[in-house]
């Protein structure tokens, strides 16, 4: 089946550095990728929507300078968080669309537990 | 406004019995609606699809039910395991590659 991984799978950092998550399909092309927040017993808000070679398309509230996405290739997205501050502390998810699924089925990574101290 | 809501926060039941989750939406047209299931600290994996012009799908212990006219969908999960025990999501396709996701049912199954 289709399989995302996500890495890293933790990261700690200080205030004001920045952080890349990388997000890849290891067994099909992802035409697609989507980029997720989501903050404890809450839904996933969509961040941003990548097609590979073109600029992400974010959803509004999202600012752009803020969260990075580069979708470089058809199995590769990144989210670089620039300038981290504390409430930038989530959880970072992002999935996959593409190859055989239908219906545009999404296939989620394992997520990014970021903490901005 | 669009809004998802999903039935309870938390679900307790009995092992054995049948868990029943719903989903209600409003001011959504969506051509499908999917469930997920989420673990704490891992990302959703998908279970189940249904079209509009669905009425029911089933795999293994798992049916979905698909009312439009109502904006509804019940997940059931009959002859509840232990391991059943996780966080649903509903999740509606809205269009242009968007999907919409409940905040999602926590289910706790009891031994």
């Amino acid at each position: 089946g289709a399989v995302v991984s996500q890495h890293p799978s933790r990261v700690i950092c200080k205030s004001g550095t920045s952080v890349k998550i990388e997000c890849r399909s290891l067994d099909f092309q992802a035409t697609t990728m989507f980029w997720y927040r989501q903050f404890p017993k809450q839904s996933l808000m969509l961040m941003a929507t990548s097609n590979e070679g073109s600029k992400a398309t974010y959803e509004q509230g999202v600012e752009k300078d803020k969260f990075l996405i580069n979708h470089a290739s058809l199995t590769l997205s990144t989210l670089t968080v620039t300038s981290a501050h504390p409430e930038d502390s989530s959880f970072y998810i992002c999935s996959a669309s593409g190859g055989e699924s239908s219906y545009n089925e999404q296939f989620f990574g394992p997520g990014t537990r970021l903490t901005v101290l | 406004s669009q809004k998802i809501e999903q039935n309870s926060e938390a679900l307790n039941i009995q092992e054995g019995k049948t868990a029943t989750l719903t989903c209600n939406y409003t001011n959504y047209s969506p051509a499908y609606l999917q469930w997920y299931r989420q673990d704490p600290g891992r990302g959703p994996v998908f279970l189940l699809l249904i079209r509009e012009n669905e009425k029911e799908k089933r795999k293994e212990r798992l049916k979905v039910t698909f009312d439009t006219t109502l904006k509804q969908s019940l997940f059931h999960i009959t002859a509840s395991q232990p391991a059943d025990s996780a966080t649903y999501l509903c999740a509606l396709y809205t269009g242009g590659f968007k999907t919409i996701f409940g905040a999602g049912t926590r289910l706790f199954v009891k031994a």
